[in-house]
């Protein structure tokens, strides 16, 4: 299958900083990555969908200022978390679409595991 | 609120026993259907998708989709304790935009 990476895996952060998750699909263009939050014993719940060229559709409850995605290519996705806090604090994971015909498949990335102190 | 409905479980089966899992949904008009298994700690890797109505399997692992009655059903055949994890249902509706939308997912134990 597709292969997608996050980077960094981990990070630790202080209170108030910002911090950036990249997501890449490695061997496959994705027009269409997105974004996905699982708090401890919780589902993944959808933050945003990343179009490649285009601005990031946010589901509803997620702030779009404080959750800035950018989809700069056809195979890198960022994530900013501004001024992060601790309920921030969570397992942010991306995945990136590949359709083909009636084929309909997300790579899910090995997450990123955001701890803010 | 469109919803996936899982147990949370945990299910405990003994090692080679049959795991059933099941999942239900609100939209009738739901068009694909996904089988996700997450280990502690990491992120989910697919099973299986399943479409149309009736069964698809894949090695040791059995699809079954109902639309009438809205479920889908995981089984896993000869279980081994690797497949201890939390089994994800993930569901795309209709005019959804092709976003998945996930169940809170089933928490299976295999004991030896």
């Amino acid at each position: 299958g597709a292969v997608v990476s996050q980077h960094p895996s981990r990070v630790i952060c202080k209170s108030g900083t910002s911090v950036k998750i990249e997501c890449r699909s490695l061997d496959f263009q994705a027009t269409t990555m997105f974004w996905y939050r699982q708090f401890p014993k919780q589902s993944l719940m959808l933050m945003a969908t990343s179009n490649e060229g285009s601005k990031a559709t946010y589901e509803q409850g997620v702030e779009k200022d404080k959750f800035l995605i950018n989809h700069a290519s056809l195979t890198l996705s960022t994530l900013t978390v501004t001024s992060a806090h601790p309920e921030d604090s969570s397992f942010y994971i991306c995945s990136a679409r590949v359709i083909a015909g009636a084929y309909n498949e997300q790579f899910f990335g090995p997450g990123t595991r955001l701890t803010v102190l | 609120q469109k919803e996936v409905e899982q147990n949370s479980g945990p299910l405990s089966v003994p090692e080679g026993a049959i795991a059933s899992l099941n999942c239900t949904y609100s939209d009738r008009g739901s068009q694909s259907f996904f089988w996700y298994r997450q280990y502690s700690g990491k992120s989910p890797e697919l099973i299986m998708f399943i479409y149309s109505n009736g069964d698809k399997e894949d090695g040791r692992f059995t699809a079954q989709l109902n639309k009438a009655s809205q479920y889908v059903s995981l089984l896993i055949r000869d279980s081994q304790p690797s497949d201890s994890a939390t089994y994800l249902c993930a569901v795309i509706w209709a005019g959804g935009g092709n976003k998945l939308t996930f169940g809170t997912g089933t928490q299976l134990k295999v004991e030896l």
